[in-house]
């Protein structure tokens, strides 16, 4: 069964700060792997999408990284912003197609301006 | 262009009553429709999901059912809320392997 760990649970940066958030998976067997971010009280927002044979996406001020063999993601944020503050979630695509998407708990991000 | 809508946005109910979380696809045919449950910050639980019409996998067993009488409708329903019900309720859309497409969610509180 695959568990997808995050660290920190929660993390609180001075705006400007370049900031690394972490995802670790048990099973390597995956298909792809996902960051979203949540607001409170809202739904998910996809942010980068690495697949299985990808290392790394970026997206402007984002960069995701995916070491497959080590089973585990980093989510780098560059020059972090107050509206950079949310929940950050990965999520694990496995199963048949990739059908089956695991969540770690969260990475809850405060930029102070 | 695909949207996914969930109603009603919030909802408190007391304990013992029933529950109908609608959720609905539109701008594509025939996905994968889930229903999740987040806790309170917690990540996402997958409740249950459907490859078609009245096709129906259940994840975990609980106090709540989930039918597809249409292609792009899902329904969530409970005969009777206990208060472990409480929760965020996202639904979600996918019709291309590994990518799923998430609603705005229902916010219920069970008194």
């Amino acid at each position: 069964k695959q568990e997808v760990t995050q660290i920190p649970a929660a993390l609180s940066v001075p705006e400007g700060e370049n900031l690394v958030l972490n995802c670790s998976f048990t099973d390597s067997a995956i298909y792809n792997l996902q960051w979203f971010r949540q607001d409170p009280g809202k739904g998910l927002t996809s942010l980068l999408l690495i697949q299985s044979s990808q290392r790394e996406q970026t997206s402007g001020r984002l960069n995701a990284s995916l070491d497959k063999s080590s089973g585990r993601s980093t989510l780098y944020i560059a020059a972090s912003q107050p509206g950079d503050s949310a929940t950050y979630l990965c999520a694990v695509a496995s199963g048949t197609s990739g059908s089956r998407l695991t969540f770690g708990e969260g990475t809850q991000l405060t930029v102070n301006p | 262009s695909q949207t996914i809508h969930q109603w009603p946005a919030t909802l408190v109910q007391p304990v013992g009553s029933p529950l109908s979380l609608e959720c609905t696809v539109e701008g594509t045919s025939n996905p994968n429709l889930y229903w999740y449950r987040q806790a309170a910050g917690r990540g996402l639980q997958l409740l249950f999901y459907s490859v078609g019409i009245g096709q129906i996998s259940s994840e975990v067993p609980q106090n709540l059912s989930a039918s597809r009488p249409q292609d792009r409708q899902f329904i969530l329903s409970s005969k009777k809320l206990l208060l472990s019900d409480s929760g965020f309720y996202l639904c979600a859309w996918s019709g291309f392997p590994g990518v799923q497409f998430f609603g705005p969610g229902t916010r219920l509180t069970v008194l």
